[in-house]
C-alpha cells in the first residue's frame, strides 16, 4: 500500500523564521511529488516534483526532491502570517496518496 | 473556465438518510477523483472515474458508497444510510487524462454532518 508521512505534525514559529516541512514517501509506480497548502477549504497547489535535485521556487517557498532518499522538503522562508495552514504533500502514482500534513502556525 | 464545481458546501443529514454528493469537473477534463477528509486527518483516496467507467475504487468502502460519472451531468458520490462516521470533508479533484502531470485541481468540498 502507498504511503506518505509528513513531520513534523505540528509547528509554531514566530514570524520572519525560517521553516522546512518534511516529507518522506513510499508510492509504487512514483512518477511525481506534489506539495498542496490548505486554508480553510481545498487544498490549492504549490509544486509538483518530478527530477530530483532540481529545486523549485515560487517567493519564499520553496521546494526539492530527493529520489533516492524517496523524500522531499518544503522551504518556507521569511514566514508571514499568511502562511498558516496546513501543508500537504501527496505522492503521485495514477492517484494522489495524500500525508497527514503539518499544521504551520505562524505567530505575530 | 469555473473551476471544479462541488455542491453542496454543506450538508446535514440524519442518520440512515441518503447523501448525495455532485462534482462538475473542470472544463475538457474527462478525470474525477473523489478524496475524504476526516477531522484532522490528511486526504484519504476514495474513487477514480472516468466517464461512465470507475477506474479504481481501492479507496471506497465496502458497503453504502457508491460513485458514478454519467456521459451527461456532474459525478455524484452517493452514500446510503448515513452514519456519524461519515462525517467529513469530500473533495473532488478533477484532471484532463491520466496519469497527469499537473496533479489535479480541487474543488471546495463538500461538508457532510451526520446528526
Amino acid at each position: 500500500e502507498d504511503k506518505v508521512v509528513q513531520s513534523p505534525l505540528s509547528l509554531v514559529v514566530h514570524e520572519g523564521d525560517t521553516v522546512t516541512l518534511n516529507c518522506s514517501y513510499e508510492v509504487t509506480n512514483f512518477r511525481s511529488l506534489l506539495w498542496y497548502k490548505q486554508e480553510k477549504k481545498a487544498p490549492t497547489f504549490l509544486f509538483m516534483l518530478t527530477s530530483s535535485g532540481i529545486e523549485k521556487k515560487s517567493g519564499r517557498l520553496s521546494s526539492i526532491l530527493d529520489k533516492k532518499e524517496l523524500s522531499s522538503i518544503l522551504n518556507i522562508t521569511a514566514t508571514q502570517t499568511g502562511d498558516s495552514a496546513i501543508y500537504l504533500c501527496a505522492g503521485f502514482n495514477e492517484k494522489l496518496t495524500f500525508g497527514t500534513g503539518t499544521r504551520l502556525t505562524i505567530i505575530p | 473556465n469555473a473551476g471544479v464545481m462541488q455542491n453542496p458546501r454543506h450538508l446535514v443529514r440524519r442518520r440512515g438518510q441518503e447523501a448525495r454528493l455532485r462534482c462538475s469537473p473542470m472544463k475538457g477534463h474527462s478525470h474525477v477523483y473523489w478524496y475524504r477528509q476526516l477531522p484532522e486527518e490528511g486526504l484519504k483516496f476514495m474513487v477514480y472515474l472516468q466517464k461512465e467507467n470507475i477506474i479504481d475504487e481501492s479507496g471506497m468502502p465496502k458497503e453504502r458508497f457508491s460513485a458514478e460519472f454519467p456521459k451527461e451531468g456532474p459525478s455524484i458520490l452517493r452514500i446510503q444510510q448515513v452514519v456519524r462516521g461519515d462525517s467529513a470533508a469530500y473533495f473532488c479533484a478533477s484532471s484532463p487524462n491520466a496519469p497527469s502531470n499537473y496533479g489535479y485541481t480541487f474543488g471546495s468540498g463538500t461538508r457532510l454532518t451526520v446528526v
